[in-house]
């Protein structure tokens, strides 16, 4: 199964609403995580099950989607949330990542 | 406190191999299923291989079959990929990460594999 994610970057402010969305090349179901990257650092979960919020990642980012089309949402951009994002399927294996998002202050 | 803590990596030539070993501590690391997940100097990330708690099921990614070698010691809350055959691509920061099922919930900080001549 490959994950396609848009856009491959983005520039954008603090205080900004962002979008980021993962195409899966078949139905994954519900079966999506979402991870948050910053350099020199491992990934770290935010969002599994397409829309469940990670016990402390704050309430400002969203997930939704089931299928094959699925969004990350940052209501509210805080600089702290500057980074780079991946998408991962777990409906099978290879437990695929999409080839991330990189989101940078404009 | 969940912790995941990877060693072993290193510069190698092509060809050569490399053990890399991954210590739990924080939980009961017999119950969880474990992966081995790489990131190649500025690239994406990619799943490289998985093993069930009991060791009973394993998987590769086509990129290594054949070549690595998961297994797990829960005797010794250890993780470990033996990396034979190494080629240039395979160069990157190999993670660890726990599964709970459908997410990757706590990763290490992740060891350096160079493989070079």
């Amino acid at each position: 199964i490959q994950l396609t994610q848009s856009p491959s970057s983005l520039s954008a402010s603090v205080g900004d609403r962002v979008t980021i969305t993962c195409r899966a090349s078949q139905g994954i179901s519900s079966y999506l995580a979402w991870y948050q990257q910053k350099p020199g650092k491992a990934p770290k979960l935010l969002i599994y099950a397409a829309s469940t919020l990670q016990s402390g990642v704050p309430s400002r980012f969203s997930g939704s989607g089931s299928g094959t089309d699925f969004t990350l949402t940052i209501s509210s951009l805080q600089p702290e949330d500057f980074a780079t994002y991946y998408c991962q399927q777990l409906n099978s294996y290879p437990h695929t990542f999409g080839q991330g998002t990189k989101l940078e202050i404009k | 406190e969940v912790q995941l803590v990877e060693s072993g990596g290193g510069l190698v030539q092509p060809g050569g191999s490399l053990r890399l070993s991954c210590a739990a501590s924080g939980f009961t690391f017999s119950s969880y299923s474990m992966n081995w997940v790489r990131q190649a100097p500025g690239k994406g990330l990619e799943w490289v291989s998985y093993i069930s708690s009991s060791s009973s099921t394993i998987y590769y990614a086509d990129s290594v079959k054949g070549r690595f070698t998961i297994s797990r010691d829960n005797a010794k809350n250890s993780l470990y990929l033996q990396m034979n055959s190494l080629r240039d691509e395979d160069t990157a920061v190999y993670y660890c990460a726990r599964q709970v099922v459908i997410m990757f919930d706590y990763w290490g900080q992740g060891t350096l594999v160079t493989v070079s001549s």
